[in-house]
């Protein structure tokens, strides 16, 4: 299995909804990662996960809130987003954090009304 | 710290014309240089990579880069094109012993049948 898949496809909330954002990935890899990407840009990075561990925060607001359960899943919970967080939510995972290459999933379309 | 210029937003170009998505960047630190291809609402995939040794990487559908240090540029070529190469293309930079990776801004690739 060399893919990493993400649920769901798309996702429309609501400012007051509470949601989640899967990722999963069977590659052994230990370093997972959010990015957020907003149309016609290049994605931002949002966390780091190495080990299941949060490794990195960039700077992101609290209504996101990251999980790492087990090494092959993590996951993104959303609570009293707004309009402008509307963007597609990609997942990426490589062996370790130091490792040369990361292997993305196709995203998440997240609109908040 | 890293940056990567993309210098054209896009490039229209004739199905089987030949192309070339230009991409330099700025490091202080030597650097493993990427591109990855986004389709329409789809993620992320890794078109093709430079690592270390032969400075010409090619891909498995006919595209190939050049690294070339004294003018810091990754440009990627392909001879000619498709109408299934219409897509954005991202050019990237990890700085070695840096986790992270750094993004261009992209260039929209349409081919015009």
């Amino acid at each position: 299995d060399t893919e990493v898949t993400q649920t769901p496809k798309h996702l429309v909330m609501g400012m007051t909804n509470k949601k989640s954002l899967k990722c999963e990935q069977h590659m052994g890899h230990r370093a997972m990662y959010w990015y957020k990407q907003k149309a016609k840009k290049p994605p931002e990075l949002m966390f780091v996960y190495s080990y299941e561990k949060l490794s990195i925060n960039e700077s992101v607001p609290s209504r996101f809130s990251p999980e790492c359960p087990n090494s092959s899943l993590l996951n993104l919970h959303l609570h009293a987003l707004q309009p402008e967080d509307s963007a597609l939510y990609l997942c990426a995972s490589s062996p370790k954090t130091g490792f040369h290459e990361q292997y993305f999933g196709p995203g998440t379309r997240l609109t908040v009304t | 710290a890293q940056s990567v210029t993309q210098l054209d937003s896009q490039v229209p170009v004739f199905e089987e014309a030949p192309v070339e998505l230009r991409c330099n960047y700025s490091s202080s630190v030597s650097v493993y240089l990427f591109w990855y291809v986004q389709y329409p609402n789809q993620g992320l995939q890794l078109l093709l990579k430079y690592l270390s040794g032969s400075t010409l990487v090619e891909s498995i559908n006919g595209f190939e880069a050049e690294f070339n240090k004294s003018q810091t540029s990754f440009h990627l070529r392909k001879p000619s094109v498709h109408i299934s190469d219409t897509a954005e293309y991202f050019c990237a930079v990890r700085g070695a012993g840096s986790y992270q990776l750094t993004f261009g801004k992209g260039t929209k690739l349409s081919v015009i049948p």
